[in-house]
């Protein structure tokens, strides 16, 4: 089975901050990664797909990179509204894993 | 509009059993894989089960809940079920049907969400 490792686990930083959210697979998995933000209280929402593939509705201060075992969501212009926890998940294989998750905060 | 609605989460005893229910509208369901997606309270996301599109022959659970929990589908009532057998009380979560972002096989990307059903096993 895959494992998904995410660091950090918590950030805080000011609006208009760069956030970078990394995540490792425990094997290759290419470019089989998505991300995920979920706000309190709702279901989570796919944000990026196939480690760079913006998702249709999603800001384009998002965005997504990486291969192989590495892989970055990167926020580039903090804004309140993104404060979530935000998990990456790998399709490569089943059983699919979730990263533990990485929650976000307003400094 | 895709919508997802689950039903039939409660609390349940240890060793004990629920249905759960999704169903859905919007969309061609019976050419879409689906799968279950659970929480435990204050904790990540865990896949729990899929199902292949069209037969619904093809189906895939994760460790932890194989051999006590079954998927199925009925096309005809655009309807996704769990059923859980033998539950844990670590089966405690909130389940949500999730639908992958395309029909192609294989695609995992889950780009629609139902609102969650809660399961609470407790004695």
């Amino acid at each position: 089975d895959i494992r998904m490792t995410q660091s950090p686990s918590s950030v805080s930083a000011s609006v208009g901050d760069r956030v970078t959210i990394t995540c490792r697979a425990s094997q290759d998995i290419r470019t089989s990664l998505g991300w995920y933000q979920q706000k309190s209280g709702k279901a989570p929402n796919l944000v990026i797909y196939s480690a760079s593939t913006l998702e249709s509705g999603v800001p384009s201060r998002f965005s997504g990179s990486g291969y192989g075992t590495d892989f970055t969501l990167t926020i580039s212009s903090l804004q309140a509204e993104d404060v979530a926890s935000y998990y990456c998940q790998q399709t490569d294989s089943l059983p699919l894993s979730f990263g533990g998750g990485t929650k976000v905060e307003i400094q | 509009e895709v919508q997802l609605l689950e039903s039939g989460g409660g609390l349940a005893q240890p060793g004990g059993s629920l249905r759960l229910s999704c169903e859905t509208s919007g969309f061609n369901f019976k050419t879409y894989a689906m799968s279950w997606v659970r929480q435990a309270p204050g904790k990540g996301l865990e896949w729990v089960s899929a199902i292949d599109n069209i037969d619904g022959h093809g189906t895939h659970y994760a460790d932890s809940v194989r051999g006590r929990f079954t998927i199925s589908r009925d096309n005809v009532r655009n309807t996704l079920y769990l059923q859980m057998s033998s539950l844990r009380v670590d089966d405690t979560a909130v389940y949500y049907c999730v639908r992958p972002r395309s029909s192609v096989p294989y695609t995992r990307y889950f780009d629609s969400w139902g609102q969650g059903t809660h399961v609470t096993v407790s004695s």
